[in-house]
C-alpha cells in the first residue's frame, strides 16, 4: 500500500509569511509524529498525535508553531510568521500505535524562508 | 529524560575497511534501541533494533547496558553504506528519541 506522503515536497516562503505542511500517513495507522531535520540538529522531536489528540507538545520550538490532526488521519503542522530559523526540512512518520518498534516516514517537506 | 549522543558528524572509511559507529544514550530504566538509515534521495527508515538480534545488510549492533551504548557496526564497508545514520531510542510508550546523525561516507 501507499507510504506516508507529505506535501508540499518543497515550500519557499517570505519571512514573516504563514505556513502548513500537510502529511498523510498510512491507512490505519494511529500514531503521527512531526520532526524537523537541520544540519547540525539532527532529528528533532515536534510532537505526536495518537488518534486526533496530540499528549506531548512540548518539542514545539515557539508558539508559532501548531498542528492539528483531523479524523484520525491528515495532520497538518502550521508555523506562523516564518523566520529563517525556520528553514529544515519536516518529516512525518506515523505507526500503527505509539508504542510500536517502527516508525515509517514520509518524504518530508523542505521549507526555505527567506 | 532520555538522550541520545552520536559523537561524530562524519565518518570517513575506505571500501572495505571496519565501520563503527557510536551511540551512546542516558535512560535509567530498560530502553529499546533502533537504527534508522537515510540513503541519498530516499526516505528515513529502520535499519534494526536491539530486540531483534539480527544482522542487517552486514550491520550488527549490540546494546550494552553496562556502557549505555548501542554502536553499529560492519566489518567490511561498502560505498552503497554511505548514508545518514541516526541512532533512536524508546523509552516506554514515548514517541521515538532520534540523536544528531552521523554521515557515513564510504570512499572507492
Amino acid at each position: 500500500g501507499a507510504g506516508v506522503s507529505q506535501s508540499p515536497s518543497n515550500k519557499v516562503t517570505e519571512k514573516g509569511k504563514d505556513v502548513e505542511l500537510r502529511c498523510d500517513p498510512i491507512s490505519g495507522h494511529t500514531a503521527l509524529y512531526w520532526y524537523r531535520q537541520s544540519l547540525g540538529q539532527g532529528l528533532e522531536f515536534l510532537i505526536y498525535f495518537q488518534g486526533n489528540s496530540a499528549p506531548d507538545k512540548s518539542g514545539l520550538p515557539s508558539d508559532r508553531f501548531s498542528a492539528e490532526r483531523t479524523g484520525g488521519s491528515v495532520s497538518t503542522l502550521t508555523i506562523q510568521r516564518t523566520q529563517q530559523e525556520d528553514s529544515a526540512v519536516y518529516l512525518c512518520a506515523s505507526s500503527p500505535r505509539t508504542g510500536d518498534n517502527e516508525q515509517f516516514f514520509g518524504p518530508g517537506t523542505r521549507l526555505t524562508v527567506l | 529524560a532520555q538522550r541520545v549522543t552520536q559523537p561524530e558528524k562524519l565518518l570517513s572509511v575506505f571500501k572495505g575497511a571496519p565501520v563503527e559507529l557510536k551511540c551512546n544514550y542516558s535512560y535509567s530504566g530498560s530502553p529499546e534501541l533502533f537504527w534508522y538509515v537515510q540513503y541519498s534521495r530516499q526516505r528515513l527508515q529502520l535499519l534494526l533494533r536491539h530486540i531483534s538480534r539480527e544482522s542487517i545488510k552486514g550491520f550488527t549492533a549490540d546494546l550494552n547496558k553496562g556502557e549505555t551504548s548501542f554502536h553499529l557496526k560492519k566489518p567490511f564497508a561498502q560505498e552503497e553504506d554511505s548514508a545518514m545514520y541516526y541512532c533512536a531510542l524508546r523509552a516506554g510508550n514515548t514517541p521515538l528519541v532520534f540523536g544528531k546523525g552521523t554521515r557515513l561516507s564510504v570512499i572507492a
